[in-house]
């Protein structure tokens, strides 16, 4: 089975902290995802990667930026973390050969920022 | 820009009913995906069923249907015989057909509980 793995379930950091959320997957995908879940809005897109050391922004990539170095590890990272930022932070990943493929999501870090 | 819409936040259905849940969505594309997705308290997000647009024919998936309605733009998830373990959130995805942005697009999310 595809294993989507988030370091860490829940986080509480502070305000104007750097925070890292790392997410590593195991099947050799070529694609990354961090998306943004709130209640009420859904997920929403913050970043994607579909190579290494190549990365997109997503639809509120604003206060976010990303890094992969090695085709299994994404990750999000809060320059300055801030109150609003608080949230549930769900990765995934996809093979990025066939159209149309299915995501692998990790199991989320909520976010909690003081 | 495409935007999809689950019209129903939340539900509650008992236990071995059928429910059905509505998606509706809007893009100008005629060749793309759909995805249901779901969400248990668990947290771990797992693809329920996929269909693809260019198929006329309704995916199934065990008790799980989908009611596809492409003039309509309509996407609706049928759950036959619910269980308990249904009660999750359930996302309803767009996904347009390009060489390399796969990006996909969620909806709101509905809630369901399934009742004892």
């Amino acid at each position: 089975d595809v294993k989507v793995t988030q370091s860490s379930r829940y986080l509480v950091k502070r305000t104007g902290e750097k925070v890292f959320l790392e997410c590593v997957q195991d099947m050799d995908h070529e694609n990354m995802f961090w998306y943004r879940q709130d209640p009420g809005l859904g997920l929403r897109l913050i970043y994607f990667s579909y190579d290494v050391k190549m990365k997109e922004k997503g639809d509120i990539p604003e206060g976010y930026s990303v890094s992969r170095e090695k085709k299994e590890r994404f990750s999000l990272i809060l320059e300055s973390a801030s109150t609003n930022q608080t949230s549930m932070y769900l990765c995934a990943s996809s093979y990025g050969v066939l159209k149309g493929e299915k995501l692998f999501f990790g199991s989320g870090t909520q976010l909690s920022v003081l | 820009a495409q935007t999809v819409t689950q019209s129903q936040p939340e539900m509650s259905v008992q236990e071995a009913e059928t429910v059905t849940l509505s998606c509706t969505y809007d893009t100008s594309e005629s060749d793309y995906y759909l995805f249901w997705y779901k969400q248990p308290p668990s947290r771990q997000m797992i693809l329920v069923i996929r269909q693809e647009a260019y198929k006329q024919q309704n995916a199934t998936e065990n008790r799980f249907s989908v009611n596809f309605q492409k003039a309509a733009k309509s996407f609706s998830l049928k759950i036959s015989d619910s269980q308990l373990g249904d009660t999750a959130m359930y996302f309803c995805a767009f996904m347009k057909r390009e060489n390399r942005d796969d990006k996909i697009i969620f909806g709101k999310g509905t809630r369901l509980h399934i009742l004892p």
